[in-house]
């Protein structure tokens, strides 16, 4: 069964603190991605990445940065967290580039920054 | 660019009852169309998709049908339950709409 794992489903810091969330998947998944997910605007693009050690901005990339070392991982890193990153963070993964791919989501990790 | 724009909620309704929600897009091209849920607590996971005009993806009694001609993506389903509660999103690509919180009372 399809598995994209997140590492915290919660999780609290304060202004200014450098905030790494990790996703794995097990899919042998090309393609990852990072959102936000907030009230009224819906998901909204961070990073994804094709392959490992490639990444690509994607709408709103300001604040936030990204890592690939192997196929299986990739982590978001906020450099320094701000009251405005305070959020729902998903994670997701597609087989390949395909526009009919389907994506498959981890459970969220909820940051809030204090 | 590509987006999608969809019916804002919340939607509140009673079991048995029919469900619609809106969704229209903007592409270049024709992309496939999606509509993913969220349950409670939960990420997303996908609902129904099409692959290309007129085609229809149904799953767990909902259906959405590719309209080409009127650019639009609309869920329905006969009739909820209460179970059918959660956030509801409308997708192309890597664009998703802003989401659509049903509740169903029973």
């Amino acid at each position: 069964d399809v598995k994209v794992t997140q590492s915290s489903r919660y999780l609290v810091k304060r202004t200014g603190e450098k905030v790494f969330l990790e996703c794995v998947q097990d899919m042998d998944h090309e393609n990852m991605f990072w959102y936000r997910q907030d009230p009224g605007l819906g998901l909204r693009l961070i990073y994804f990445s094709y392959d490992v050690k490639m990444k690509e901005k994607g709408d709103i990339p300001e604040g936030y940065s990204v890592s690939r070392e192997k196929k299986e991982r990739f982590s978001l890193i906020l450099e320094s967290a701000s009251t405005n990153q305070t959020s729902m963070y998903l994670c997701a993964s597609t087989p390949n580039g395909a526009s009919t791919d389907t994506q498959y989501f981890g459970p969220g990790t909820r940051l809030t920054v204090l | 660019g590509d987006s999608v724009t969809q019916m804002e909620g919340p939607v509140t309704l009673s079991e048995e009852a029919f469900l619609t929600i809106n969704c229209t897009y903007t592409a270049t091209g024709y992309p496939s169309l999606f509509w993913y849920v969220q349950y409670p607590g939960e990420g997303l996971q996908l609902l129904l998709k099409a692959t290309k005009a007129d085609d229809k993806g149904s799953n767990k009694g909902f259906e959405a049908t590719y309209r080409k001609e009127t650019t639009s993506f609309h869920l329905e389903k006969g009739s909820v339950q209460v179970s059918d509660s959660a956030v509801y999103f409308c997708a192309l690509k890597l664009s998703f709409g802003a989401g659509t919180t049903v509740t169903v009372r029973a």
